[in-house]
């Protein structure tokens, strides 16, 4: 099946830091790829709809000035926690829609964020 | 955007077959039915993918009935590191994927 990659895996910060994560589709294009978080126990929660050359869609209750996309490559997705706190430490999952076989989306392995 | 229904947790022991049924009453007509697994700490993995009928890979099988209301997933002979939760969702690549609670599976010696 198709790759996605996420960098970092982990990242520990201090509040009031911006974080930024990478998520790359490795072996295909991906015009659409999606954001969502992820608490202990929980279903994945979808934040944003990110589509390439155009503003992320974002989900309702999520502060998209907090949770800037970025979306410049068929490639590559960036989300950027700004001003992070500690109730932003979560699990983010991207995942990568790819048309060119099943037309289904795959995931990336996740970044642990921890804020202090 | 389809909901779907799942059991909360199912057990099961290494060898044996297991089927996670999955219920999607208001499936539209061109959504697809997608299983993905998930260990802690890492990114759901796409099992297997369906749209009618059956459908089989070298880890599980998807079993459609005809009016696709519902899925049912099969995993035979499962092992230890089966263990994990599986979620059933639907819709189409492009789509917004609503995750529901999953089955959380745990399989036993």
């Amino acid at each position: 099946g198709a790759v996605v990659s996420q960098h970092p895996s982990r990242v520990i910060c201090k509040s009031g830091t911006s974080v930024k994560i990478e998520c790359r589709s490795l072996d295909f294009q991906a015009t659409t790829m999606f954001w969502y978080r992820q608490f202990p126990k929980q279903s994945l929660m979808l934040m944003a709809t990110s589509n390439e050359g155009s503003k992320a869609t974002y989900e309702q209750g999520v502060e998209k000035d907090k949770f800037l996309i970025n979306h410049a490559s068929l490639t590559l997705s960036t989300l950027t926690v700004t001003s992070a706190h500690p109730e932003d430490s979560s699990f983010y999952i991207c995942s990568a829609r790819d048309y060119s076989g099943e037309d289904t989306q795959y995931f990336g392995p996740g970044t642990r964020l921890t804020v202090l | 955007l389809a909901k779907t229904t799942q059991p909360i947790s199912m057990d099961s022991y290494e060898g044996q077959e297991v089927n996670i049924t999955c219920s999607h009453n208001n499936i539209a007509t061109n959504d697809y039915i997608t299983w993905y697994q998930q260990f802690p700490s890492q990114g759901p993995r796409f099992i297997i993918q369906g749209y009618k009928t059956k459908v089989t890979n070298e880890v599980a099988s998807l079993f459609i009935p005809a009016d696709r209301k519902s899925s049912t997933l099969s995993l035979p002979r499962v092992s230890l590191s089966d263990t994990a939760v599986y979620y059933c969702l639907v819709g189409l690549g492009f789509q917004k994927l609503v995750f529901g609670t999953g089955t959380r599976l745990l399989v036993s010696p």
